[in-house]
């Protein structure tokens, strides 16, 4: 009965190559994040979706696209990978816009 | 843009000593959450703090909220091993917009 899950949890792979990471919560809630944790452990937030509807889009590259079939999975997919996408890439969800966060357990990526 | 410090970085106590970490925006915030990051595990919400001034206790935790909505604080009294992670506050500047975190606090408590 996880709340948010992700897979998978680690992911190694070459430079230039294309991943892909799964979110699914069964809250039930509306919003749904994508945040990156890098080795100096600050969070930063990439991409949230409300009702499947994208709203927040940071600052990243574009070989990022998040994608959201249903309001209960956000999936992430990254196109040729640099060796500085290594990072904790962790999906959230929370019932609102300001209510709390609920994090999956992370994936972690390494790319070589 | 909006940016949230915390000090310190890291911290490193004897089991039974007291513990805080400050959290500073360069801009108002409409509230703060905290949570707490275990090594090698995930962000788990701990509060919510909304009002000027707000002070709430969760057991040994106390949580504060600047008078200013500024700035923050999480004082841990008697800290255990188990409360051993990263703390982070998380601020928000309206009522529909992103969550920031701060930089984060880790705490190594040892026996």
């Amino acid at each position: 009965d996880t709340a948010v899950s992700q897979t998978p949890k680690y992911l190694v792979t070459q430079m230039g190559n294309d991943k892909s990471i799964k979110c699914e919560q069964n809250l039930g809630h509306d919003t749904m994040y994508w945040y990156k944790q890098d080795s100096k452990k600050f969070l930063k937030i990439m991409f949230s979706y409300n009702n499947k509807e994208l709203i927040i889009n940071e600052t990243v590259p574009n070989r990022f696209s998040p994608k959201s079939p249903d309001k209960a999975h956000l999936n992430l997919h990254i196109n040729s990978l640099e060796l500085g996408d290594s990072a904790v890439y962790f999906c959230a969800s929370s019932q609102d816009w300001d209510g709390t966060q609920y994090f999956g357990p992370g994936t972690r990526l390494l790319v070589l | 843009g909006q940016q949230v410090m915390q000090i310190p970085q890291y911290q490193h106590v004897q089991e039974g000593e007291d513990f805080t970490t400050y959290c500073n925006s360069s801009t108002t915030l409409s509230n703060i959450q905290w949570y707490k990051q275990r090594p090698g595990g995930h962000p788990v919400f701990l509060i919510q703090l909304v009002k000027s001034g707000e002070v709430k206790k969760q057991k040994r935790l106390t949580f504060q909220f600047g008078e200013a909505k500024k700035n923050s604080s999480l004082h841990i009294t008697a800290t255990q091993t188990t409360d051993v992670g990263t703390y982070f506050c998380a601020g928000r500047t309206g009522t529909a917009s992103k969550l920031t975190f701060g930089t984060g606090t880790r705490l190594q408590v040892t026996l």
